[in-house]
């Protein structure tokens, strides 16, 4: 079991620029999930996908903001015309369901996004 | 809207306990999870708790839930440097899978 992975750590762009994020769950976790983080502020909800559907979406995620989960393995986040305002860390997660009730989640390390 | 309050921070000296404090508003919430972030790391989930459970140890941790005041609390017995991080309070809604957190309580260890 490796882990939830993210790719890449640390990306900083231009504003107006597009950026692509990946995420890769653990292996059969059909679920996946997306956050943002600032600092000092707990994570805030993005989306969800339980294997290739994505059933539910925040408000936070406008126009600008695309998730997709193809095969039901990973997962691409895509801001397009960034603002200065997306600069955050945004993380994945993934948890298995039948795992366990409480379906946890567990946590990539994180994208770093700098727009400048 | 559902809310999740937690205190910024938190000192103790070294081998005391450590008691980190969270209250929700969301009563139908199920499940509620303890997260450990320490700099540069992700998110680690250390415990979680049923929502029709009062208590859960785990170790040096133990959890109290008071459902009624929809208060929930973490101790850390004999705090160590390397509990050194900040704390996540979440909780799960029953209608869905998408957790809601609080703002962190970050542990400073005195020496």
């Amino acid at each position: 079991d490796t882990g939830v992975s993210q790719d890449p750590r640390h990306k900083i762009t231009k504003r107006g620029q597009n950026v692509t994020f990946r995420c890769d769950p653990i292996s059969e976790h059909n679920r996946l999930y997306w956050y943002r983080q600032t600092l000092g502020q707990g994570p805030e909800f993005l989306t969800y996908f339980q294997n290739e559907a994505q059933l539910e979406k925040s408000r936070l995620l406008s126009d600008r903001f695309s998730a997709e989960r193809p095969k039901g393995s990973f997962s691409t986040l895509e801001i397009q015309r960034t603002e200065q305002g997306d600069s955050a860390m945004y993380l994945c997660a993934s948890s298995s369901r039948g795992t366990t009730a409480a379906d946890t989640q567990y946590f990539g390390p994180g994208t770093r996004l700098t727009v400048l | 809207g559902e809310d999740v309050e937690q205190s910024l921070f938190l000192s103790v000296r070294e081998g005391d306990s450590s008691v980190i404090n969270c209250t929700y508003t969301d009563s139908s919430s199920t499940y509620l999870y303890w997260y450990k972030q320490e700099p540069g790391a992700g998110l680690q989930l250390l415990t979680y708790i049923f929502s029709n459970m009062d208590m859960k140890q785990d170790q040096r941790l133990t959890v109290l839930l008071n459902k009624k005041d929809k208060h929930l609390s973490l101790r850390i017995a004999d705090t160590q440097t390397g509990d050194s991080a900040i704390y996540f309070c979440a909780e799960r809604e029953r209608s869905n899978y998408q957790l809601i957190w609080g703002a962190g309580t970050k542990l400073i260890i005195k020496p």
